[in-house]
């Protein structure tokens, strides 16, 4: 079917404010990641998701920082209390099978969100 | 991690083969090679990835050497919209066999006409 779908596309948020952005992944794929992409850097490990089940949150930078896929399809990270050093473009990405090596990860477009 | 080394940029003729080096002299036997491009406000996309062999698809071909320390990303013809930013990535399983491509800098090809 379609790709990895994110929503929204962009997002203005005053500082403080909490934010949720919302991955779509491709249908059945079971692992989940998201990634944290600075202006100018390449793409930052935030967290991954077997099917409902979250086994990685090593690179979540903070505690305001929260994902959850309850389902094991859709996915949300919230950041809460956002501050200016949040400002960048969360990407998520999906892949089919769970054991690592050889499967291709897909990426979505990403979410930009500028904090102010 | 393994970890990869990258030319920060590089030049290319339109039409002419692109050539983009990596190294990961720390790659574990079983630890892949990914190859994935950025063009500016998109998202990340995949090229290719290999083990031990040469790998080749419709978007390139992938060179490994046989110590698998280094590797060559292939576009053979290169054409202006190939112009961006090439993240060569060893793929690690983590701690719960997660699988998560590791991202450096990157090689930011600009194809010239």
């Amino acid at each position: 079917g379609a790709g990895v779908s994110q929503s929204p596309r962009y997002k203005v948020a005053k500082r403080g404010q909490d934010v949720a952005l919302r991955c779509d992944p491709i249908s059945g794929h079971v692992s989940l990641f998201w990634y944290q992409q600075a202006l100018g850097q390449g793409p930052e490990f935030l967290t991954y998701f077997q099917n409902e089940a979250q086994l990685d949150k090593s690179g979540l930078p903070s505690d305001r920082f929260f994902a959850e896929r309850p389902e094991g399809s859709v996915s949300t990270l919230k950041i809460q209390r956002t501050q200016q050093e949040d400002s960048a473009v969360y990407l998520c990405a999906s892949s089919r099978t769970l054991v690592a090596g050889g499967n291709t990860i897909y990426f979505g477009e990403g979410s930009w969100l500028t904090v102010v | 991690d393994a970890k990869t080394t990258q030319p920060t940029s590089m030049d290319c003729a339109e039409g002419r083969a692109a050539n983009l080096p990596c190294n990961h002299s720390t790659i574990s036997g079983n630890e892949y090679v990914y190859w994935y491009r950025q063009i500016h406000s998109q998202g990340p996309q995949y090229i290719i990835h290999g083990l031990k062999n040469n790998e080749t698809n419709e978007m390139a071909s992938l060179i490994i050497t046989e110590d698998r320390k280094s590797s060559t990303l292939i576009l053979p013809h290169a054409t202006l919209r190939d112009t961006a930013v090439y993240y060569c990535i060893v793929r690690v399983k983590g701690s719960s066999n997660t699988g998560k491509l590791i991202f450096g800098q990157g090689t930011t090809l600009q194809v010239k006409p």
